[in-house]
Parts: C-alpha cells; structure tokens; sequence
C-alpha cells in the first residue's frame, strides 16, 4: 500500500519570503501521480500543483513549483513570495492511475499548516 | 475544472439519527469519490461510487452505516446513519477528471454529532 508522509506538522514564513514543504512516499509502483493540494479555513480542498512520475521536468505553476526526486521518492513544494492569502494546511497526495483508464483514490499526507506572517 | 456543491454545508444533529449529504456536478463524471475528514485530521477515502454499480467501500467503512447513492452521472448522496459524536468531521465529496487524472473537491459538509 502507498503511504505519504509529512514531517513537519507546522512552518511559518514571512511574507514576500519562500518557504518549502517536504513529502515523502512509498511505493512499488513506476506510473503514478502526486499531487499539493491547499486547504485554506473555509475548508475548500484547492488543487496547487500536479506532478506525473514518468515526467523528470519539475511542475510549476506561477508562484508554487515543486521538487520531485523520484529515486528518493520525494516531493517537496516551494512557495516563492509568499502571500497572506497561502495561509492554509498544504496536503500532500499520490494517486495511482487504473490500468484501464481512469485514477484510484488519492492517498494523502496528514498535511503541514503553513502561516504566512506580515 | 467541474464546479461541484454540496448539501448541506453544515449540520448539527442528534445522536441515533441519519444525515444524508448530496453532491452535485456541474458535467458528467464517472467517477465520484467520497472523503471523510475528522477534526484536525487528513482526508480519508470511505467509498467510490460509479454510475450504475454498487460503492466500493474502503477498509474500516460498511455500506449499513455509510450507504452512499449514485443515480446519475451528476449527482450522489452520502448517509451517515445510525450517528455518534465520533462521527463529527468534515465529508467531501469529490470527482474525477480522467483524461487529465485530476481529482477535483466539493466544499465538504461540515457535521457535528451531540
């Protein structure tokens, strides 16, 4: 079975300042994706970035990008300029795709709450 | 991506009663996913309900205390029956966009069992 874990419960950072988020996973399996979602006090889970195992570029998307080491079976996010509005709990997901198409079911990290500071 | 609501956003309810929780898709989705978020805790999958077939329910989670429905390609509904206080948490539901293997969140339904 896949695992995700995330170590650091909570991190704080300076607005304007960059800040990373760890992940790590387990697995046995080669195809797969992983994923950052946020999920801000109003409780909506946002999708941030995706990343697919078999692409070695690095996702980024404007501010947030990320850093997947595939052999270490790592997936950091780095959040650059940080806002006040990135305030929220930062989840880390992997998901196995169905070998017939379609995905299975996201397995999720127990998240890291991020609070960006004036 | 699909625009998805849930109902209710919230509730309070008694202990021994039922809640049923309905989501809706603004498109056509195969796959709908339910998630279960206990204070202060990630996201837990209960169940995967396909159109026309029975959910398939994850370990831990039975189809008496959580029957869940999926009439149509747009819409399903979660019940939790039978409730306690253990059952407070935050139930999302979400939906699969298969050809970009994207998994998209409703806004949850936040319940508190007294």
């Amino acid at each position: 079975a896949q695992t995700v874990t995330q170590s650091q419960p909570e991190m704080s950072v300076q607005e304007a300042e960059t800040v990373t988020l760890s992940c790590t996973y387990d697995t046995s399996e080669n195809n797969y994706y992983l994923f950052w979602y946020k999920q801000p006090p109003s409780r909506q889970m946002i999708l941030v970035i995706r990343q697919e195992a078999y692409k070695q570029q690095n996702a980024t998307e404007n501010r947030f990008s990320v850093n997947f080491q595939k052999a270490a079976k790592s997936f950091s996010l780095k959040i650059s300029d940080s806002q006040l509005g990135d305030t929220a709990m930062y989840f880390c997901a992997f998901m196995k795709p169905l070998t017939q198409g379609g995905s299975e079911k996201l397995v999720f990290g127990k998240g890291t709450k991020l609070t960006v500071n004036p | 991506s699909a625009v998805i609501s849930q109902k209710p956003s919230r509730d309070i309810c008694q202990r021994g009663t039922s809640l049923t929780i309905q989501c809706q898709v603004d498109s056509q989705v195969t796959m709908m996913f339910w998630y279960r978020q206990q204070p202060g805790q990630s996201l837990t999958l209960i169940a995967t309900a396909n159109q026309g077939s029975e959910a398939t329910y994850e370990s831990g989670f039975v189809i008496d205390k959580f029957p869940i429905s999926r009439p149509n390609l747009t819409f399903s509904t979660l019940t939790v029956s039978n409730m306690s206080p253990e059952d407070s948490s935050i139930y999302l539901c979400s939906v699969e966009d298969a050809t970009r293997a994207l998994q998209f969140f409703g806004p949850g339904t936040r319940l508190t069992v007294l």
